[in-house]
């Protein structure tokens, strides 16, 4: 059983709304990853969750982005206002130890 | 300069050829090394771990740390057709933000 369920594994969009990716742990943690991987390109860090804070971010993470644990176990990654460079794999991680375990991904394309 | 450079290949191999990946980083403070093994539009699955310098083993699978040179590497020993995949090095000096590779695509030919 993985130990992060990612919903949707795909989703389609239009440029200008907003999304909101969905990450469900198996187990309950306070150190959490939002990672995403353009198609061809690599795996980049978009932001780390600790406690209900932004523990990190990068560059990537503007202010269209924003994280959330709603109800104290889902996580959430929303986009306000996409755009089509924000079309990309999104993976959900979570730490045991030092060692991280991604998400299968939400695919998300923006038309 | 990129904090972690890795060769995106493609690699491709005979069926039980051995497989050399590697990579190289730029920051001394990384301590915390992982290898991942990506299916195509899949997550990363952690295959590897290491903290510091070192080497480790798990079945067919070697992972090598040179602190001294900022260089890892991963080893398959007789390396099979469903090895083929993406393999992503990810490093770390805290813990907390992993940095990756670009991933190497390798295929392993019946």
């Amino acid at each position: 059983e993985p130990e992060v369920t990612q919903t949707p594994s795909h989703q389609v969009t239009q440029m200008g709304q907003e999304v909101i990716l969905r990450c469900v742990p198996i187990s309950n943690h306070l150190y959490f990853y939002w990672y995403r991987q353009i198609l061809g390109q690599k795996v980049e860090f978009l932001v780390s969750f600790y406690n209900n804070e932004i523990s990190e971010k990068s560059e990537i993470f503007d202010d269209q982005f924003s994280v959330e644990r709603p109800d104290g176990s889902n996580f959430t990654l929303k986009i306000r206002s996409t755009k089509l460079e924000d079309s990309a794999m999104y993976f959900c991680a979570i730490f045991k130890g030092t060692e991280a375990f991604f998400g299968q991904g939400t695919r998300l394309t923006v038309v | 300069q990129k904090e972690v450079e890795q060769d995106p290949g493609p690699l491709s191999v005979p069926e039980g050829a051995i497989v050399s990946l590697n990579c190289t980083y730029s920051n001394s403070a990384f301590q915390y090394f992982m290898w991942y093994r990506q299916y195509s539009r899949k997550g990363p699955e952690l295959l590897m771990y290491t903290y510091s310098s070192g080497n480790k083993e798990d079945g067919r699978f070697t992972a090598q740390v040179d602190k001294s040179s900022k260089y890892i590497s991963l080893f398959i020993r007789d390396s099979q057709p469903s090895d083929s995949a993406t393999y992503l090095c990810a490093m770390s000096d805290t813990g907390n933000q992993f940095y990756f590779g670009t991933g190497t695509s390798l295929t392993v030919i019946p």
